[in-house]
């Protein structure tokens, strides 16, 4: 089955604990992203890849950390959490532009709480 | 930078009847795309329905149609015969036609939409 998934789906740490939220999809899709959702601010992106070792920032990419070693992995890195970051965290993957999929495909989500 | 606007934070709709959920956006771009997805209570982000912008003939998706107003920059979502399993937050979201550059997805706000039985 096509499919995005994360882990862990949901965690709750302490301020300055550093922690990974792990990201991997089964489609080989190049391009991946991450978003985060708060209330009353939609789903604003953190950082994404268009391909292995390629990463850039997105629109909210203060205290996050991304790598992309292998096609399929896209691990989102907290060094030093605070509880700015306590939010509802999503990982998408599309293919390539131009090879005709329109749509992303999103993993299931990870709430994470920081306090 | 494009901009995606839900002004209406809430929706009700009587199950069987029939709701609309507006959305308008703000682009320099002639080539695009907008959707509509629908996030219920797990959380999980489901695509209802996408518009390719040179497109003319609005998308449709059984019960779910959209008005697509290119000009008015308008991208309102109808749900016909609404149902209990309906009821979720439904965000719209807009993307450039891509061409090598970043596929981000900006999304509005959100709106609630709950389904009296």
């Amino acid at each position: 089955e096509a499919q995005v998934t994360q882990n862990p789906r949901y965690l709750i740490t302490v301020t300055g604990k550093k922690l990974t939220v792990t990201c991997s999809q089964n489609m080989n899709h190049e391009y991946m992203s991450w978003y985060r959702q708060d209330p009353g601010l939609g789903l604003r992106q953190i950082y994404y890849s268009m391909n292995v070792e390629v990463t850039d920032k997105g629109d909210v990419p203060e205290g996050y950390k991304v790598s992309r070693k292998e096609k399929r992995n896209f691990p989102l890195i907290l060094e030093s959490p605070s509880p700015n970051q306590t939010s509802l965290y999503f990982c998408a993957s599309r293919p390539t532009p131009g090879q005709g999929a329109r749509e992303q495909y999103f993993g299931p989500g990870t709430r994470l709480t920081v306090t | 930078a494009q901009t995606v606007t839900q002004s209406q934070p809430e929706m009700s709709v009587q199950e069987a009847e029939t709701v609309t959920l507006s959305c308008t956006y703000d682009t320099s771009e002639s080539d695009y795309y907008l959707f509509w997805y629908k996030q219920p209570p797990s959380r999980q982000m489901i695509l209802v329905i996408r518009q390719e912008a040179y497109k003319q003939q609005n998308a449709t998706e059984n019960r779910f149609s959209v008005n697509f107003q290119k000009a008015a920059k308008s991208f309102s979502l109808k749900i016909s015969d609404s149902q209990l399993g309906d009821a979720a937050m439904y965000f719209c979201a807009y993307r450039n036609r891509p061409s090598g550059a970043n596929s981000k997805l900006t999304f509005g706000k959100g709106i609630t939409l709950s389904v009296r039985p």
